[in-house]
Parts: structure tokens; sequence; C-alpha cells
């Protein structure tokens, strides 16, 4: 299995309350990614990175930030939680060379905004 | 944006029995994979396929890149209960590493 691991693992917070999501790996992957998973809409992207400090938005990016210091390590903040953003967060990894297409998951963060 | 078509969106099998799933899109795709994802995990990768027409095999599940470039297949022979799961399709277009994904296939399969 990849290395990566998500914190936490899962989460009650309340409508209007700042969250962060962490996810780190130990592959010294360059590409990490966020993605929200909802029922009828499967899989996707919030933001992803493509080294320390270069970051993108993706499809669903509004109400989101993210940040990346370190290569291990890949923040996903919440700005102001809403209840559209309960979910089930998935962080993943690829390479920049060889198959950069084939990302792994973590296992993801589910979060619950009352 | 692009967008991939699943289908089935479930199915129920006996045990032993083969079962196909496929995915289709409007546009040309470069990348095909196949990914499982269990209850309350992330989904693992199974198969990446690269060229139109290849044809992989990983144990029993084999995949293939549509000549066309806009479908997949993906087939599981003789299916057992650890089968059960959600299987994803997901590809990348033309100069892009953002995989978009279909909604999912959820297998079901029947002692």
């Amino acid at each position: 299995d990849a290395g990566i691991t998500q914190s936490p693992r899962h989460k009650v917070t309340e409508t209007g309350t700042p969250v962060t999501l962490r996810c780190h790996q130990t592959e010294n992957h360059r590409y990490m990614y966020w993605y929200r998973q909802d029922p009828g809409h499967g899989l996707r992207l919030i933001h992803y990175s493509y080294g320390v400090k270069d970051t993108d938005k993706g499809e669903v990016s509004d109400g989101y930030s993210v940040s990346r210091s370190k290569t291990e390590d890949f923040l996903l903040t919440l700005e102001s939680a809403t209840s559209s953003q309960t979910s089930v967060y998935f962080c993943a990894i690829s390479e920049s060379t060889g198959r950069p297409y084939e990302q792994y998951f973590g296992p993801g963060t589910r979060l619950t905004v009352t | 944006g692009q967008q991939l078509n699943q289908s089935p969106q479930s199915m129920f099998i006996q045990e032993g029995e083969d079962v196909s799933m496929n995915c289709t899109s409007s546009s040309i795709f470069n990348t095909w994979l196949w990914y499982k994802q269990d209850p309350g995990e992330g989904p693992v990768l199974l198969i990446a396929l690269y060229k139109a027409g290849e044809l992989t095999s990983n144990g029993r599940l084999t995949a293939q890149f549509g000549i066309t470039r806009k479908d997949s297949f993906l087939n599981i022979s003789a299916s057992i209960p650890s089968d059960v799961g959600i299987y994803f399709c997901a590809g990348t277009g033309a100069g892009s590493y953002q995989l978009t994904f279909g909604k999912g296939t959820k297998l079901s399969v029947i002692p």
C-alpha cells in the first residue's frame, strides 16, 4: 500500500467553523490531490498540488483552500464550513515521472457539518 | 467538462459468475484506469491502460482500452465474495494529468 495517511479520519463540526484536514505521504511523490466523494457524484477534484507551494483549483474548489509547505504534507482547509461540505474527503498522490496518471488514495476523512 | 458514463450502476451476481462493466466518454481519453473501493476505504488501483486496443490482466480481472479511445471495459472472471465493492473507471483527456471519474458500478455477489 502507498504510504498515505489522513487525519482526522472522522470529524463533526458546526456550521461556520474552520476545519483543516491533513494528508501525509511517505512516498516522496510530487503530485497530491484532494477529492470529495458524495453519493450520485462520484469523486470530484477540489484542489491539487504539483510541488511545494504550487497548487491549483479543481472542479469544486469554492469554499476550500489548500497549502503545501513540505513535499509530504498537503492541507485542505474549509474556511467556514457549511452543511453542503458534509462529505468524505480523499487525498491522493502520484509520481511526476513514469506513470503520473496513476493516483493512489488515502483512507479518507468523513466530515459532518451540523 | 469531460464526463464518463459507467454502466451498469449496480449488479447482483451469483458467486462463480463472470462480470462485465464498461465506461464510455463523448471525447477521446489517453489513459484509462480502473479502481475498486471497499466500504469505508479509499479507492485502490486495479489496472491502468495506456494504448488503444490494450488488453491487460490482473489475476481474475481483465480490462481493455477501447479502439475508439472513447471506452473501456472491465471483466471479472469466476466472481468470489470479496469482489463485492464499487468499481470506478477513470481517465485522462488530452494534455491533462487530472483524472475524470465515472460514478461507479456497485457489485454484489450472492454466495
